[in-house]
């Protein structure tokens, strides 16, 4: 069965440090997000993209935070300076439709990566 | 900002009985997906609801999307030990991308 894989399963970085998280998408999907779940709370939506663009993003996702497609395979989220509060869970999901266009999509979510910032 | 809150937060019953959690918002979502997470790992999707009265069986679990969806639980029938686990549920909003999560049910069977 299709999956979504995260790489690493867990980065401890430096405050301050920069910092890229991997993700490989189901290969039939087109549309890829970014979530985070600090310690004891909610999953909370970072970004969505679409066509090599963000096409959606919350205000958590703010200019330290970027989002690349470097290849056919690959999705990434950059963090430019890590913050101690960066400190979560960060899930990245795919989904083979869009809000946008469809009654309904099914997100498929990734193992996570444990992101330490000291 | 839509919300969804998820009851009770933490449930711990004897393996045998039946329970029910709660999902519930003042928003209508276009869907609400039901997802289980296990410690250290990302959500896992049980169920997606779309249609308001929707009902759906998964085994011994039945989901129901409220007539207004704005609102959906959960049914586990019979729970077993391997039924323990943190469920979420998730709400899609017509012409926006993101999942609003609930906070989750924290579900522990004991034998």
């Amino acid at each position: 069965e299709p999956e979504v894989t995260q790489t690493p399963s867990h980065q401890v970085t430096q405050m301050g440090q920069e910092v890229i998280l991997r993700c490989v998408p189901i290969s039939n999907h087109l549309y890829f997000y970014w979530y985070r779940q600090i310690l004891g709370q909610k999953v909370e939506f970072l970004v969505s993209f679409y066509n090599n663009e963000i096409s959606e993003k919350s205000e958590i996702f703010d200019d330290q935070f970027s989002v690349e497609r470097p290849d056919g395979s690959n999705f990434t989220l950059k963090i430019r300076s890590t913050k101690l509060e960066d400190s979560a869970m960060y899930f990245c999901a795919s989904s083979s439709t869009g809000g946008g266009l469809s009654m309904y999509y099914e997100q498929y979510f990734g193992p996570g990566t444990r992101l330490t910032v000291t | 900002t839509q919300l969804l809150e998820q009851s009770p937060q933490f449930l711990s019953i004897q393996e045998g009985e039946n329970l029910t959690v709660y999902c519930n918002s003042s928003s209508v979502f276009s869907s609400l997906q039901w997802y289980r997470q296990e410690p250290g790992e990302g959500p896992v999707l049980l169920v997606t609801v779309v249609t308001g009265g929707e009902v759906k069986k998964l085994k011994r679990l039945t989901f129901q999307f409220g007539d207004a969806r704005k609102d959906s639980s959960l049914h586990i029938t019979a729970a077993q030990p391997g039924d323990t686990g943190l469920y979420l549920c998730a709400g899609a909003i017509q012409g926006a991308q993101k999942l609003v999560f609930g906070q989750g049910t924290r579900l522990t069977i004991n034998p």
